[in-house]
């Protein structure tokens, strides 16, 4: 089975501190994803990435950036977080052929006060 | 633009059986997804269909697909109390780069017992 691990499943952070979330997935997929999640809204791409050092804009990339160093690790960075930031962030991959199946990690729940 | 569209609310007695409905824009979409998200959970792929077929059936699913209207459906025969969750619907994105797809809000079905 394929697993897509997020590093936090809750965490609370300060306005201005610098936050890093953690994907890793195991099935050696080509693409990963990051999405954030609001009620009301659904789920708003954030980034994504189809390969090593490679990155795209999402829908809604202002206020984050993203770092792919290796295959099955793609991490979204939060410079200075922000209240408006305080959201459930969800990370998923696929295989990499045009409409592939994503796969979700469990969401971290990031609360920034 | 690309939109996704589904209602958010559906309310159904236990045995009954659910229909969620979505609408989509992009008729060059090759797939079609529904999601299924249990509360605190990330979402897990429940079933798809290509876009080349009316409908397809597996046990308690029936995913039918209406491509003049743009329309797809997630009927749930039986439904039982631990269907309750939010389903999305989802379509793979027109051009750009391979892999994205695009969500609805989502519904929330509830089953009442």
């Amino acid at each position: 089975d394929v697993k897509v691990t997020q590093s936090s499943r809750y965490l609370v952070k300060r306005t201005g501190e610098k936050v890093f979330l953690e994907c890793v997935q195991d099935m050696d997929h080509e693409n990963m994803f990051w999405y954030r999640q609001d009620p009301g809204l659904g789920l708003r791409l954030i980034y994504f990435s189809y390969d090593v050092k490679m990155k795209e804009k999402g829908d809604i990339p202002e206020g984050y950036s993203v770092s792919r160093e290796k295959k099955e690790r793609f991490s979204l960075i939060l410079e200075s977080a922000s209240t408006n930031q305080t959201s459930m962030y969800l990370c998923a991959s696929s295989l990499g052929a045009t409409g592939d199946e994503q796969y979700f990690g469990p969401g971290t729940r990031l609360t920034v006060t | 633009g690309e939109d996704v569209e589904q209602s958010l609310f559906l309310s159904v007695r236990e045995g009954d059986s659910s229909v969620i409905n979505c609408t989509y824009t992009d008729s060059s979409s090759t797939y079609l997804y529904w999601y299924k998200q249990e509360p605190g959970a990330g979402l897990q792929l429940l079933t798809y269909i290509f876009s080349n077929m009316d409908m397809k059936q597996d046990q308690r699913l029936t995913v039918l697909l209406n491509k003049k209207d743009k329309h797809l459906s997630l009927r749930i025969a039986d439904t039982q109390t631990g269907d309750s969750a939010i389903y999305f619907c989802a379509e793979s994105r027109a051009g750009g780069s391979q892999g994205n797809l695009i969500f609805g809000k989502g519904t929330k079905l509830s089953v009442k017992p």
